[in-house]
């Protein structure tokens, strides 16, 4: 089965509304990073974040590791943070620094 | 500051034609490399990944190859193509060691026609 599990597959928000999106894992994980991928498939990083909450401006994200979760909150949402919100686990075996990424989060923010 | 440049930038190829993507990381010695791949509408998949010159895993196969022949450069290749190997290739580094925070190339889009 899947090893990240993201949620909801997507989402249509208003201008100012708050989202949160959600990545849960199955299996045990040393990290886990959120990225925004842009329209063409490049990554953009969002959160480097092993554990705990890192805030930066109006994108929270929260890690439980013990849990195997991790949320991405975006408050006062506006119509330029549309597009794909991806997480990925990260666990180091061998040598490899292995991401394993998510489905995706389509976000759409309407005026 | 570390900089990672991939190129080309596109490439349109036939089936059964080689292809060669390049992967350069300014700045920083000694990294772990990574490559990924994600078919159009797919999931991010890593493909590749190496911890020193000259030496490379696979983690997926996919019919490619890879090879770092420089500290600071990572090669995808094939000799035949694949409409299959169609998406978009992605390359990464990371801090030698455990659990790293992966940087992440632009990006090369491949169309196998």
């Amino acid at each position: 089965g899947q090893q990240v599990q993201q949620s909801p597959t997507s989402l249509v928000l208003q201008e100012g509304e708050n989202a949160e999106l959600q990545c849960n894992f199955s299996t045990s994980l040393n990290s886990m990073q959120w990225f925004y991928q842009r329209p063409g498939g490049s990554l953009v990083s969002v959160f480097y974040n092993p554990s705990g909450t890192k805030q930066s401006g109006r994108l929270t994200s929260t890690t439980v590791i013990k849990e195997r979760r991790s949320s991405l909150h975006i408050s006062s949402s506006q119509i330029t943070d549309s597009g794909t919100y991806l997480c990925a686990m990260e666990l180091a075996t061998g040598g490899n620094n292995k991401l394993t990424f998510g489905q995706g989060t389509v976000l759409s923010v309407i005026p | 500051a570390q900089t990672i440049h991939q190129w080309p930038v596109a490439e349109i190829k036939a089936v059964g034609s080689p292809l060669s993507l390049g992967c350069t990381i300014k700045g920083k010695s000694s990294p772990n490399l990574y490559w990924y791949w994600q078919a159009t509408g797919g999931t991010l998949q890593q493909l590749f990944y190496s911890i020193t010159v000259g030496q490379v895993e696979s983690v997926v196969q996919l019919n490619l190859s890879a090879s770092r022949p420089k500290d600071d450069q990572f090669i995808l290749s094939t000799e035949k193509l694949l409409l299959s190997h169609s998406g978009f290739y992605l390359c990464a580094w990371s801090h030698w060691g455990a659990s790293y925070e992966q940087y992440f190339g632009p990006g090369t889009r491949l169309t196998v026609l």
